[in-house]
């Protein structure tokens, strides 16, 4: 079985500023994806960044992009230039892709703040 | 277009009960998952339905069922409601049969059991 660990309860940031959100993962797996999550106060979980595990190549989404490291089974998220709107639960989720199941493996998130 | 809805927003029952969430998934999706997320915690895995036919069950007791209609959308049951069943249940809608899609979310069903 596959888990994903996020070991920042949660964090805090002045606007403008960078931070990384951290996230580790356990599977034997060789081919899977690697997603992050938003969830802010309306509860609605948005997709933020997907990456495949076949891909060597960072994703990138605008302010958004990721450090994925298989071997070390590593993806961190690190959000450029901050803003407010950026206030939100992250969760870093795991997914075995299988025909008509693509069940997600989530952590246990990451509270990030945005201070004004 | 009409993203993934979900009925009721809100919902308190007491311990026995029986409660039945709803899912309408976005138009063309064919797959519907349910996740339940407890205060705290990240969402957890309930069912996922493509094509009317389960295809993936976590791990919660027989008390959850689901269902797929025709038109794709879901109702989740859960029985004999107990005090721990409290949390927020939420559907996720993909096109399905293609593994790499991406999964929306509803804003979810809050249930508060007491």
């Amino acid at each position: 079985a596959q888990t994903v660990t996020q070991s920042q309860p949660e964090m805090s940031v002045q606007e403008a500023e960078t931070v990384t959100l951290s996230c580790t993962y356990d599977t034997s797996e060789n081919n899977y994806y690697l997603f992050w999550y938003k969830q802010p106060p309306s509860r609605q979980m948005i997709l933020v960044i997907r990456q495949e595990a076949y891909k060597q190549q960072n994703a990138t989404e605008n302010r958004f992009s990721v450090n994925f490291q298989k071997a070390a089974k590593s993806f961190s998220l690190k959000i450029s230039d901050s803003q407010l709107g950026d206030t939100a639960m992250y969760f870093c989720a795991f997914m075995k892709p299988r025909f008509g199941n693509e069940k997600l493996t989530f952590g246990t998130g990451t509270r990030l703040t945005i201070i004004p | 277009d009409a993203g993934v809805t979900q009925s009721p927003t809100h919902l308190i029952k007491t311990r026995g009960q029986h409660v039945t969430l709803r899912c309408s998934p976005i138009s063309g999706h064919k797959s519907v998952s349910w996740y339940q997320q407890v205060l705290g915690q990240g969402p957890q895995f309930i069912f996922q339905y493509y094509e009317k036919e389960e295809r993936g069950r976590g791990n919660f007791p027989d008390r959850f069922s689901a269902r797929q209609f025709p038109n794709y959308s879901s109702e989740l049951n859960v029985n004999a409601l107990l005090l721990g069943d409290s949390a927020l249940y939420l559907c996720a809608s993909s096109q399905g049969g293609v593994a790499n899609t991406e999964a929306f979310f509803g804003q979810g069903t809050r249930l508060t059991v007491v």
